[in-house]
């Protein structure tokens, strides 16, 4: 099993500011098939990237993912409120399609 | 468009199981894997298991082996998970997601396990 480890657990930002997100794997994610979703209050989660760099449809252009075998990153250019959320990864390369544990941002 | 509606919340004794549905409609049902992922209050995503409708076959982690059945119906585009030997610890929000990464989701079924 790919365990995926997040980091930080908590990021606490200002608007207009850069978020930087890490997602390590235990061992190499196949393909990058390496997915970033926002799960909002009260929401499910909802798709950002796919295949480690690809945006989501309707997704904006202030999110974007890179990163490749074992380290991924998630990349939020300038915060606005909204983006107040848990954003997680998930491998979905091989069998069981693990999920990272998550890190929440704050919006100051 | 795609949409997933599941079933209703559930209040079930330790020990008992639970069966959670999600109906599929907009898209082709048998094409798109079906996930089923878990929520417990105020943690993170758990990933359980999925199927391939048109395959018909499903795999699980390895936590849940032996506890959890996906099963898929397309006749009514409806998936299924079954949930045995509750425990207080499954207490929790399960979505079902298709199509890996999972674009389209359930609203969530809140199942509580309580004596």
């Amino acid at each position: 099993e790919i365990v995926l480890t997040q980091s930080p657990g908590t990021l606490s930002l200002s608007p207009g500011e850069r978020a930087t997100l890490s997602c390590r794997a235990s061992q190499s994610v196949s393909s990058s098939y390496l997915a970033w979703y926002q799960q909002r209050p009260g929401q499910a989660p909802r798709v950002l990237i796919y295949g480690a760099s690809s945006r989501a449809t309707g997704i904006p252009d202030r999110f974007s993912g890179s990163g490749s075998g074992t380290d991924f990153t998630l990349t939020i250019s300038r915060l606005e409120p909204e983006d107040l959320a848990v954003y997680y990864c998930q491998q979905y390369g091989s069998s069981p399609h693990t999920f990272g544990q998550g890190t929440k941002l704050e919006i100051k | 468009q795609v949409q997933l509606v599941q079933s209703g919340a559930e209040v079930k004794k330790p020990g008992s199981s639970v069966k959670v549905s999600c109906m599929v409609s907009g898209g082709a049902f048998s094409s798109y894997s079906i996930s089923w992922v878990r929520q417990a209050p105020g943690q993170g995503l758990e990933w359980m298991g999925r199927i391939l409708p048109m395959l018909d076959v499903a795999d699980y982690a390895q936590k849940f082996q032996g506890r959890v059945t996906i099963t898929a119906d397309k006749s009514t585009n409806t998936a299924y998970m079954e949930l045995s030997s509750l425990r207080s610890e499954d207490t929790a929000v399960y979505y079902c997601a298709r199509d890996l990464p999972a674009y389209h989701w359930g609203q969530g079924t809140l199942l509580t396990v309580s004596s």
